[in-house]
């Protein structure tokens, strides 16, 4: 089974600065997805950026970007710029390709995030 | 993540009483997802279905919860005799097809159990 873990239990940056959160993974698979949802105070689970193991180059979307590295299993998400609307729990995720872990994310604990102003 | 609709959004039961979710995918999607988010905790899947299908069921309890997908209406996850510990947030997700095509799972707002 998969096993998703991000060691960074609550972090905080100051607005326009950037931040990186980390995520480490295990698995024996070669192909996967990973992701990384953001939380709000709302509670919405919104998907941030989305990376399939299969590419080399890291995923950005916007001023989010990731540092993907498939030999360590990690998966850190940066944020550049930070704004005051980053401030969020953030959660780490993988998904098989193919079986049953195709439909079932595996998620971390989480990060949360404070923005200051 | 616009279109995955949950209702309601939160809700009270005292013990012992029944808990009734309901979640209408985006649309165009046949697949839906329910997961669990306890306090403090990331989003554990529960149960996967198709529409009158439940597929996988894995992490779902296996007394008192149960899930269904009619061919008509929402995906309704129902929670019998409830008890305390079933005070979580439950999320319902869903795609057009599962990961072979990669498509992206879409959460919808979520609805709060609270049971006192």
């Amino acid at each position: 089974a998969q096993t998703v873990t991000q060691s960074q239990p609550e972090m905080s940056v100051q607005e326009a600065e950037t931040v990186t959160l980390s995520c480490t993974y295990d698995t024996s698979e070669s192909d996967y997805y990973l992701f990384w949802y953001k939380q709000p105070p709302s509670r919405q689970m919104i998907l941030v950026i989305r990376q399939e193991a299969y590419k080399q180059q890291n995923a950005t979307e916007n001023r989010f970007s990731v540092n993907f590295q498939k030999a360590a299993k990690s998966f850190s998400l940066k944020i550049s710029d930070s704004q005051l609307g980053d401030a969020a729990m953030y959660f780490c995720a993988y998904r098989s390709v193919a079986g049953a872990g195709s439909y079932q994310l595996t998620f971390g604990k989480g990060t949360k995030l404070s923005v200051i102003p | 993540n616009a279109g995955v609709m949950q209702n309601p959004r939160h809700l009270v039961r005292r013990r012992g009483q029944e808990a009734r979710l309901r979640c209408s995918p985006m649309k165009g999607h046949s697949h839906v997802y329910w997961y669990r988010q306890l306090p403090e905790e990331g989003l554990k899947f529960m149960v996967y279905l198709q529409k009158e299908n439940i597929i996988d069921e894995s992490g779902m309890p296996k007394e008192r919860f149960s899930a269904e997908f009619p061919k008509e209406g929402p995906s309704i996850l129902r929670i019998q005799q409830v008890v305390r510990g079933d005070s979580a947030a439950y999320f319902c997700a869903s795609s057009q097809e599962t990961g072979l095509s990669g498509n992206t799972i879409y959460f919808g707002e979520g609805s709060w159990l609270t049971v006192v």
